[in-house]
């Protein structure tokens, strides 16, 4: 089985630019998330959605990031603008749904790494 | 709250030397999992246990173990004999139940390197 697929690997921006990361979750997986790993910490959960609706987007700062799942497969989230504090990886991750979650964890990909100068 | 600490910031160890991660975790839901995670140089997170708030059956896989002892709210992990390929950073993380949206709450991790 596919893992969870995350776009790009890498990405450097000046402060106040714009950025978008892209995520393609395990085939079938209803529940998707967002975590922001600061260097040096855990990660952080910034958005949950189910199929194509938000579940949890409790500590998403909304003036200025934003995450989309439009179709209930792909996710894309987007950063405008960028902050110095926002430069840390940014890993999506994907599971059959709440109860596989909690049997079995999540499946995560690889991340995107973003540094903010 | 909820809340996941990983006191020990970074390990190391001798090849073959067992090793023990330690993790406490505050939470007032009386139902939650725990789990623990292993984040190579890749960056990716690797499942590797999961328990639940009413089992507090310890448990063996291969070289790792878990303690988990609701008494003191910890969930230890060891790692018996260890090898260069469990050079990582190890997370512990929480689920609560209750809240519905089973979101994790990770420690700050424990950085093993193992030295050949």
């Amino acid at each position: 089985e596919a893992g969870v697929a995350q776009s790009p690997r890498y990405k450097i921006i000046e402060k106040r630019q714009s950025v978008a990361f892209w995520c393609n979750p395990i085939s079938g997986h209803a529940t998707l998330y967002w975590y922001q790993q600061i260097l040096g910490q855990g990660p952080k959960l910034l958005i949950q959605f189910q199929n194509n609706g938000v579940v949890d987007d409790s500590q998403l700062p909304k003036d200025r990031f934003s995450a989309e799942r439009l179709k209930g497969v792909d996710s894309t989230l987007k950063i405008q603008p960028a902050k110095l504090e926002d430069s840390a990886v940014y890993l999506c991750a994907s599971s059959l749904d709440f109860l596989a979650a909690q049997e079995n964890g999540y499946t995560f990909g690889s991340g995107t790494r973003l540094t903010v100068v | 709250a909820q809340k996941v600490t990983q006191a020990q910031t970074e390990i190391s160890v001798v090849e073959k030397e067992d090793v023990t991660l330690d993790c406490v975790y505050e939470t007032r839901d009386t139902t939650y999992y725990l789990f623990w995670y292993k984040q190579p140089p890749s960056g990716e997170l690797v499942f590797l246990i999961r328990r639940n708030s009413f089992d507090e059956q310890n448990e063996i896989s291969g070289r790792y173990s878990w303690n988990f002892q609701k008494s003191t709210s910890s969930f230890n992990f060891t790692i018996t004999a260890s090898q260069v390929v469990d050079s990582a950073v190890y997370f512990c993380a929480l689920s609560e139940v209750l809240t519905g949206a089973n979101n994790l709450f990770f420690g700050t991790g424990t950085r093993l390197t193992v030295i050949p």
